[in-house]
């Protein structure tokens, strides 16, 4: 497809698992972002790709969180030892530059019990 | 503590009205504006943008305002049409070394009722 895929659309997890949650941006999009959707709030930064560069890493809220991503492709978000308050939609976007229009995929909902 | 506030969770409008969605931000760094808008289960789209240097921008029925004084925006829909129906986010970015990063409100539902 044209757009930005994530998977899997939703996760449920058991309290101290690790998650893997996938990335495939729009192809040629050299910059990949990772935001979080809690209850009743507003997405949040949580980390950003753009090409080789290092990436921005500041948005990630424990070292529980990593995110990778090879080139300009696929990109995953790993949470080890998931804890109830990881519950959130996941919503990867991708953008063909830094300031442009950032394309957002339909979200991972993840729920730790 | 928030720097993008949408103090309104929800609004409901008549179809064929004007729907007004305010948006406040603290952050004087802010220099760039975006609404996006949100349907379940899907992400958000981008929906219209504003750059600090204007104080309005127009795309069809929707409208954006941006009142720098008083850090303030607005989205006006008109006339709204039920299919408007769904969240929408309002969004900054910062003029500063960080500015691909966006700042979002917590959004405001709106329903257009037929």
């Amino acid at each position: 497809g044209a757009g930005v895929s994530q998977s899997p659309s939703n996760k449920v997890t058991e309290k101290g698992k690790d998650v893997e949650l996938r990335c495939d941006p729009i192809s040629g999009h050299t910059a990949l972002y990772w935001y979080r959707q809690r209850l009743g709030q507003g997405l949040e930064f949580l980390i950003y790709f753009q090409g080789n560069s290092a990436p921005d890493k500041s948005g990630l809220p424990s070292d529980r969180f990593s995110a990778e991503r090879t080139g300009e492709s696929v990109s995953t978000l790993t949470i080890q030892r998931t804890q109830q308050e990881d519950s959130a939609v996941y919503l990867c976007a991708s953008s063909s530059g830094r300031y442009n229009e950032q394309f957002f995929g339909p979200g991972t909902r993840l729920t730790v019990l | 503590d928030q720097q993008v506030k949408q103090n309104s969770p929800s609004l409901s409008v008549q179809e064929g009205r004007i729907s007004i969605l305010n948006c406040d931000y603290t952050n004087s760094m802010f220099d760039y504006f975006l609404w996006y808008k949100k349907y379940p289960a899907e992400g958000p789209t981008f929906l219209i943008s504003i750059s600090s240097i204007k104080d309005k921008n127009e795309d069809g029925r929707f409208t954006v305002f941006l009142n720098k004084s008083a850090k303030h925006l607005s989205l006006h829909i008109v006339p709204s049409q039920p299919g408007d129906s769904a969240v929408y986010f309002c969004a900054a970015r910062n003029s500063g070394g960080s500015n691909y990063k966006l700042t979002f409100g917590k959004g405001t539902l709106l329903t257009v009722n037929p």
